[in-house]
This record gives structure tokens, C-alpha cells and sequence, in this order.
């Protein structure tokens, strides 16, 4: 299979700040997507991204697919975007592989 | 309805037992995943279905899983003689089509095992 490293594991950030999440792959992928799961279990889907950058408000996403890398980012964050951050990549867009998260914490 | 929907959002049920599990797609998907979610890890992938093409099983962990597709829309997955390390959050997503479209989830089957 493929291999998904998320970084970092945990990160508590004060409301307003901004950060960078990573997601690395260890094989050639022509699906990658983020989700963020809540406090309540739901996961929603942030962006399809399997190459270039796409933005969607406050959040933004690139993928480097030639290196096997996707960069989160997120601007000026809220207590909502308090969360897990999930990386998932596949090959054919049969099976997915997901990363072991990024905990999000943020503080007012 | 205009998400996947999954029931029962809860079930608790005896060691030996055997469950069902359901998934509703959005209208118009073709691809449908499951996943398993242990307390605190990622997702696991269980099974794919792509329209009328045979399944990928792959990630079934077991001969005790089995998942069916009927008419292209509805799933259930069935777990038979459940242990205790079945428990987990067993979710559904279903995508416009396999390959290059994003997929959308359900909310989940939380699945305890006593």
C-alpha cells in the first residue's frame, strides 16, 4: 500500500493564527484529498488536489505531486476549525489511504 | 436526500452476534467506499464499489465481512460472528464516480461489541 505521514500529530494554535499542515506519500497518487473531521465525528471534504493549488476561503491547499507532498494552510483560524486534519491519497481512486491526522486545537 | 445517510447511527450489540449495516449514497453516485475508524486512528478502507463492477475487497480484514450492492444505490455491510475488536466507527462514502472526484461521508455506524 501507501504510505501517509501527516505532521505535525497535534498542534494548538490562539484563534487568529495562521498554520501549515503536511501530508507525505510514498508512491505516485492521481487522487489526494483533506478533510476535516470535527469534534463530532463528521468528516467533510476540504479539497480534491491531486496537483497545483486551490483555495477556498481560509483555507488553502497545495500539492506537489512530482515530490509527493500536500501543504494545508490555514489563515487566520477559528475555534471551529478545531478538528482532525485527515490526508488521503490513492492510486486509481479505488482504494484510499489515509494519514493518522493532524489534531487541531485552537484557543480564543 | 441530499447526503449519505447511515443507520443505525448506534448499535451495541453481544460478542458471536452477527450486524448489518447500512448505506444510503447521494442520488447520482456511482462509487461507494467503506471504512472502518478505530478510537483515535485514521480510516481503514474495506470495500469499493464502482456502478455494476465487481467490488474491490481488498481491505476486508476477514471472510466474517461481507458488503453488498444492490441496484447500484444502497449498501449493507454485514459483519457475522462480531468480536470484540470489531468495534470502531464503520463509515460510507459515496463520489460522483471513481478516480478523480472528491467523496462525501456519511456520519457513521458507531459499532460496540460487548
Amino acid at each position: 500500500g501507501i504510505q501517509v505521514e501527516q505532521s505535525p500529530p497535534d498542534l494548538i494554535l490562539q484563534e487568529g493564527a495562521n498554520s501549515t499542515l503536511r501530508c507525505n506519500f510514498s508512491d505516485s497518487v492521481n487522487n489526494l484529498q483533506w478533510f476535516h473531521q470535527n469534534p463530532w465525528g463528521q468528516l467533510i471534504n476540504l479539497f480534491y488536489i491531486p496537483s497545483g493549488t486551490k483555495q477556498n476561503g481560509r483555507l488553502s491547499a497545495t500539492t506537489v505531486a512530482t515530490e509527493r507532498y500536500s501543504l494545508l494552510y490555514i489563515s487566520s483560524s477559528q475555534t471551529t476549525d478545531s478538528g482532525v486534519y485527515f490526508c488521503a491519497v490513492s492510486r486509481t481512486g479505488n482504494q484510499f489511504y489515509f494519514g493518522t491526522g493532524t489534531s487541531l486545537t485552537v484557543i480564543p | 436526500g441530499a447526503g449519505v445517510s447511515q443507520s443505525p447511527s448506534n448499535k451495541v450489540t453481544e460478542k458471536g452476534k452477527d450486524v448489518e449495516l447500512r448505506c444510503d449514497p447521494i442520488s447520482g453516485h456511482t462509487a461507494l467506499y467503506w471504512y472502518r475508524q478505530s478510537l483515535g486512528q485514521g480510516l481503514e478502507f474495506l470495500i469499493y464499489f464502482q456502478g455494476n463492477s465487481a467490488p474491490d475487497k481488498s481491505g476486508l480484514p476477514s471472510d466474517r465481512f461481507s458488503a453488498e450492492r444492490t441496484g447500484g444505490s444502497v449498501s449493507t455491510l454485514t459483519i457475522q460472528r462480531t468480536q470484540q475488536e470489531d468495534s470502531a466507527v464503520y463509515l460510507c462514502a459515496s463520489s460522483l464516480r471513481a478516480g478523480n472526484q472528491p467523496q462525501h461521508f456519511g456520519d457513521g455506524t458507531r459499532l460496540s461489541i460487548l
